[in-house]
């Protein structure tokens, strides 16, 4: 297992346009987080799955933005009608509940330009 | 809310040197895990160490420690003998650990320079 993967690592859209991001967890994870960090700024959460079930969203979670899970495998991010605003980068993370910690393994990320 | 606070925007420490990173976080609870993470440029997050709130003793990895303060609620991340490889964006990240909640609440960061 080489961690969590994102495909597209860059993505340029023009604005109006529909994105979709995917992320390849660790593969015993069960537990997957989207985040978004724009420059100079730490990672945001934006929402995390626990197998296929979303258990938390984000305000930063716009009715633009949509988040899947289906199999409890791979997670996509779609984000629909892309705005300036929305240029950054996410951050995709999966980890496994019955770990202590629980710590996040992070992927290298999907750096999105929207002109 | 929870809140992470890194007044640090930047800081530089010569090689071999030690360096320590300042974080505060804000926190009603009582139980919760604290981190810090490392971003190298153009480089994914890796973790650095973590810290445990309910225990007193300060967690070290390698040359990477912690001072856990818990009532000032401070969490500072010492670097001994600073190495090139270390230049990077640090992180201080607060998870609680209750119940579902899951997600990491992030710093604003500082960026580390390792200078010869």
């Amino acid at each position: 297992d080489t961690g969590v993967s994102q495909d597209p690592r860059h993505k340029i859209t023009k604005r109006g346009q529909n994105v979709t991001f995917r992320c390849d967890p660790i593969s015993e994870h069960n537990r997957l987080y989207w985040y978004r960090q724009t420059l100079g700024q730490g990672p945001e959460f934006l929402t995390y799955f626990q197998n296929e079930a979303q258990l938390e969203k984000s305000r930063l979670l716009s009715d633009r933005f949509s988040a899947e899970r289906p199999k409890g495998s791979f997670s996509t991010l779609e984000i629909q009608r892309t705005e300036q605003g929305d240029s950054a980068m996410y951050l995709c993370a999966s980890s496994f509940s019955g770990f202590t910690y629980n710590e996040q393994f992070f992927g290298p990320g999907t750096r999105l330009t929207v002109l | 809310a929870q809140t992470v606070t890194q007044s640090q925007p930047e800081m530089s420490v010569q090689e071999a040197e030690t360096v320590t990173l300042s974080c505060t976080y804000d926190t009603s609870e009582s139980d919760y895990y604290l981190f810090w993470y490392k971003q190298p440029p153009s480089r994914q997050m890796i973790l650095v160490i973590r810290q445990e709130a309910y225990k007193q003793q300060n967690a070290t990895e390698n040359r990477f420690s912690v001072n856990f303060q818990k009532a000032a609620k401070s969490f500072s991340l010492k670097i001994s003998d600073s190495q090139l490889g270390d230049a990077a964006m640090y992180f201080c990240a607060y998870r609680t650990s209750t119940g579902t909640a899951s997600k990491l609440t992030f710093g604003t960061g500082t960026r580390l320079q390792v200078t010869l």
